[in-house]
């Protein structure tokens, strides 16, 4: 069974630019969570998304945002990039209901701003 | 959301036990913990998650103590591949998953 996926693997981008990343989740999981984890340091929550719908939004300002598409896989993308918002962003989803306990991540994408 | 404490770093013999503590004196009757492990600034990888008792599965074993506000990762025969670093993390049961990541546990582990 395929694991989630995430492409780019690696993404170099001038400030100001935008980005735009991509998750596909395991067969049957319908809920994506976004991650941003800056060189060196912890994963900080930034978007859930479920069933098509943005569920929640970590600290982090309007220009991060993203979409579900109807076959759940999912995109944030980020506007106006600033040279802190290089970090590898990760993707994680989970089963709907109470069955998924567990969410399961990608490799994650590479963002590189300069 | 309850936190959690793990000391920074650690090593191990290769072929030995590694056992990595968590404290999570916070913790509230209806959550969980969770371990995860990264490997190199790969995607975390899930290992194992408890509620009161004792799990194992093929990768590790998970000890909570009676009174839920510690326990210990137990990797039984560490390998070179085990080294990275292990986060444990308190999840409420009916989480939205919006997981408090710490700063986690450098598992070092030596030839």
């Amino acid at each position: 069974e395929a694991g989630v996926t995430q492409s780019p693997t690696h993404l170099i981008k001038t400030r100001g630019q935008q980005a735009t990343l991509r998750c596909s989740p395991i067969s049957g999981h319908t809920s994506v969570y976004w991650y941003q984890q800056a060189l060196g340091l912890g994963l900080q929550f930034l978007l859930w998304y479920d069933e098509g719908e943005e569920r929640n939004r970590g600290n982090f300002p309007p220009r991060f945002s993203g979409r579900q598409f109807p076959n759940y896989s999912s995109e944030l993308n980020v506007n106006a990039l600033e040279l802190e918002d290089s970090a590898l962003y990760l993707c994680a989803t989970r089963e709907a209901g109470d069955s998924g306990n567990t969410i399961y991540f990608g490799e994650g994408s590479w963002l590189t701003v300069v | 959301d309850a936190k959690t404490t793990q000391p920074p770093s650690m090593d191990c013999a290769e072929g030995r036990a590694a056992n990595l503590p968590c404290n999570h004196s916070t913790i509230s009757g209806n959550e969980y913990v969770y371990w995860y492990r990264q490997i190199h600034s790969q995607g975390p990888q899930y290992i194992i998650h408890g509620l009161k008792n004792n799990e194992t599965n093929e990768m590790a074993s998970l000890i909570i103590t009676e009174d839920r506000k510690s326990s210990t990762l137990i990797l039984p025969h560490a390998t070179l591949r085990d080294t990275a670093v292990y986060y444990c993390i308190v999840r409420p049961r009916a989480s939205n998953y919006q997981l408090i990541w710490g700063a986690g546990t450098k598992l070092i582990i030596k030839p």
